[in-house]
């Protein structure tokens, strides 16, 4: 069965420490995955995909598809990153997505 | 990218009633997708709105209870009927701009209460 599984609720760091958000998935098929972001007031929007391998707002993650992985990292945290991060796993070409349960991330100075 | 506009951005309901949704896309999307977000959990598919056909449903929902219209290519609603408690949860609906894309985009939800 397919499942995305964020074993974080929430993450509390440091302004300039950093972050890492985890992310597992159980997928039969080829594997598309993203990170979703929510700030507050604002609504969900795509922070990264793994296809493009890009760095966003200094967030990049790497799919690991020996350990089915997706964590996402960016290496010195900023205020601005305080959010909801939700991991999500497309599921058919049509882009059904199937979202882990979510980190809520408070970066504090 | 595309811009949705969900309408009503929140509402309290009796129980037993029912609330039809609505969601506007400012260009013409092939499918649209229904998510719930019921208080402290994740976002869950309820269906999936194809313009000409009928709805395909998620496990665990049903046409009864969540009827879909799609009567053009930038337009749907969705219905929560005889509504209990337990709908109580933000509803959103999202796109892709084309089938290639690879990229959701959301509306800003629909936050249902129901008393």
């Amino acid at each position: 069965a397919q499942r995305v599984t964020q074993p974080e609720k929430l993450l509390s760091v440091f302004k300039g420490a950093p972050v890492e958000l985890k992310c597992n998935y159980s997928y039969s098929g080829s594997p598309e995955l993203f990170w979703y972001v929510q700030y507050s007031r604002q609504r969900l929007q795509l922070l990264l995909r793994h296809i493009s391998r890009e760095s966003i707002k200094g967030f990049t993650a790497d799919l690991n598809k020996g350990e089915t992985s997706f964590h996402l990292k960016k290496p010195f945290a900023q205020e601005e990153d305080s959010a909801m991060y939700y991991c999500a796993l497309r599921t058919d070409s049509w882009g059904k997505l199937q979202f882990g349960a979510g980190t809520q991330v408070v970066v504090t100075p | 990218s595309a811009v949705i506009s969900q309408k009503p951005s929140r509402d309290i309901c009796q129980r037993g009633t029912s609330l039809t949704i609505q969601c506007q896309v400012d260009s013409q999307v092939t499918m649209m997708f229904w998510y719930r977000q019921q208080p402290g959990q994740s976002l869950t598919l309820i269906a999936t709105a194809n313009q000409g056909s009928e709805a395909t449903y998620e496990s665990g929902f049903v046409i009864d209870k969540f009827p879909i219209s799609r009567p053009n290519l930038t337009f749907s609603t969705l219905t929560v009927s005889n509504m209990s408690p337990e709908d109580s949860s933000i509803y959103l609906c999202s796109v892709y701009t084309d089938r290639a894309s690879t990229e959701a985009f959301f509306g800003q939800g629909t936050r249902l209460t129901v008393v």
